[in-house]
């Protein structure tokens, strides 16, 4: 069945360094993968997604890979700030003409001044 | 534009009521996909509606409902609640598939 596998579950930084989440889908037909930020109370935010046609994609302090092949992407956060604390999920879509997202189970970064 | 709304916000229920959740998307956003956020689940995927018609159902059973007005407007349902039925219940809209999903606050729901 469709499934995202996404690592590590918690994530401890110190303030200024890099961290480096990382997921795995199941369904080769996924094209569009977006990863949210969820902080506290709050809904999940968009913070940046890539499509299938490119392998990297990146945003200020905030890049991620795909690799089609082993059907895996990644988050990277480059200098981490304390307001990056947050839960981070990535998601792949259903194949097929619909909107479904598959998510991770998340990733609790904090980031420690 | 405005973003997307979800009322009402919070909700306590006893078991075995039934409980109609409403979320209203982004002006021009015919796609509206409605997901369960648990501590235990994650964020897992209920429905989708485009153009007043489902077009993908999750795998959570019957007892959970949905619709979607000529608005774009949608409502979810669920009934006979059960205990672990408390959740958040988000709702996404968007332009179409593969394209950005933007979430309402939520409604948390709480069964007694």
């Amino acid at each position: 069945g469709e499934n995202v596998e996404q690592h590590p579950s918690t994530l401890s930084v110190q303030e200024g360094d890099s961290a480096v989440i990382k997921c795995t889908y199941s369904d080769s037909a996924s094209n569009y993968f977006p990863w949210y930020k969820q902080e506290l109370g709050k809904r999940p935010q968009l913070i940046i997604d890539i499509r299938s046609n490119v392998g990297e994609k990146k945003d200020q302090r905030i890049a991620v890979t795909l690799n089609k092949t082993a059907k895996h992407f990644s988050l990277h956060i480059t200098e981490t700030q304390p307001e990056d604390s947050a839960v981070y999920f990535c998601a792949a879509n259903s194949s097929g003409n619909t909107g479904k997202l598959i998510f991770g189970q998340g990733t609790t970064l904090q980031v420690k001044p | 534009k405005a973003g997307v709304t979800q009322t009402p916000r919070y909700l306590i229920k006893t078991r075995g009521q039934q409980v109609t959740l409403s979320c209203s998307p982004i002006s021009g956003h015919r796609s509206v996909s409605w997901y369960q956020q648990t501590p235990g689940q994650g964020l897992q995927f209920l429905f989708e509606y485009f153009s007043e018609t489902q077009r993908n159902k999750g795998n959570f059973p019957g007892r959970f409902s949905g619709r979607q007005f000529s608005n774009s407007r949608s409502e979810m349902n669920v009934s006979t609640l059960e205990l672990g039925d408390s959740a958040l219940y988000l709702c996404a809209s968007s332009s179409g598939a593969r394209e950005t999903q933007y979430f309402g606050p939520g409604t948390r729901l709480l069964v007694l």
